[in-house]
């Protein structure tokens, strides 16, 4: 399968501090990135999309301004937690898009950061 | 929108079968996935049906009925590291995946 990379794998701070994290897909590139957030024993529900070099497209609840995305690069795209509260502590997962035929169909997660908001 | 619904929790022993039922309720439904996560892991890629029919993995397949809005997972000759969750996501427009609630599958020595 194929390689993707998340740096941290999980973050301790205080409140209103920011948090970034960073999605690098190794082995393809990706026009589409999207994040995902996991709370405890919840399903994972899709935050937004990214594509490469334009603005992302977020989903209905999820403040833009709190949460900006960057995806500069086919193979890296970034999440800041802007002024995190303990709220938002979960489990974030990227999920590159693999643009090569016939590997649409498989969608591949990162491992995923773990934040902790204290 | 779109709505998932699968069993929250199955527990099996060893060696048995498992079916993990998701029905979905969607607009622009392109197929319909399947993906196991273990305790604090990402999820990972198990099967993705986009036509009617059964899609067979070695011991893990996957059924989907477009017209009754249905698919299942089936797990054979569970082994005790198939103990996660397992969740359905259908699939929509720009590959946009709907996460079912996921089912908790506890395998017993």
């Amino acid at each position: 399968g194929a390689v993707v990379s998340q740096h941290p794998s999980w973050v301790i701070c205080k409140s209103g501090t920011s948090v970034k994290i960073e999605c690098r897909s190794l082995d393809f590139q990706a026009t589409t990135m999207f994040w995902y957030r996991q709370f405890p024993k919840q399903s994972l529900m899709l935050m937004a999309t990214s594509n490469e070099g334009s603005k992302a497209t977020y989903e209905q609840g999820v403040e833009k301004d709190k949460f900006l995305i960057n995806h500069a690069s086919l193979t890296l795209s970034t999440l800041t937690v802007t002024s995190a509260h303990p709220e938002d502590s979960s489990f974030y997962i990227c999920s590159p898009q693999n643009v090569a035929p016939g590997r649409e169909e498989t969608q591949y997660f990162g491992p995923g950061t773990r934040l902790l908001v204290l | 929108g779109q709505s998932l619904e699968q069993p929250s929790e199955v527990t099996a022993v060893e060696g048995a079968i498992v079916q993990i039922n998701c029905t979905y309720q969607t607009s622009g439904f392109y197929g319909l996935s399947w993906y196991q996560q273990h305790d604090g892991g990402a999820p990972t890629f198990l099967s993705y049906n986009a036509l009617d029919g059964l899609e067979e993995t070695g011991r893990f397949s996957s059924f989907l009925s477009r017209s009754d809005s249905y698919g299942y997972l089936l797990l054979q000759e569970l082994q005790m590291k198939d103990s996660a969750s397992y969740f359905c996501a259908s699939k929509a427009a720009g590959n946009k995946l709907t996460f079912g609630g996921g089912t908790r599958v506890l395998v017993k020595p």
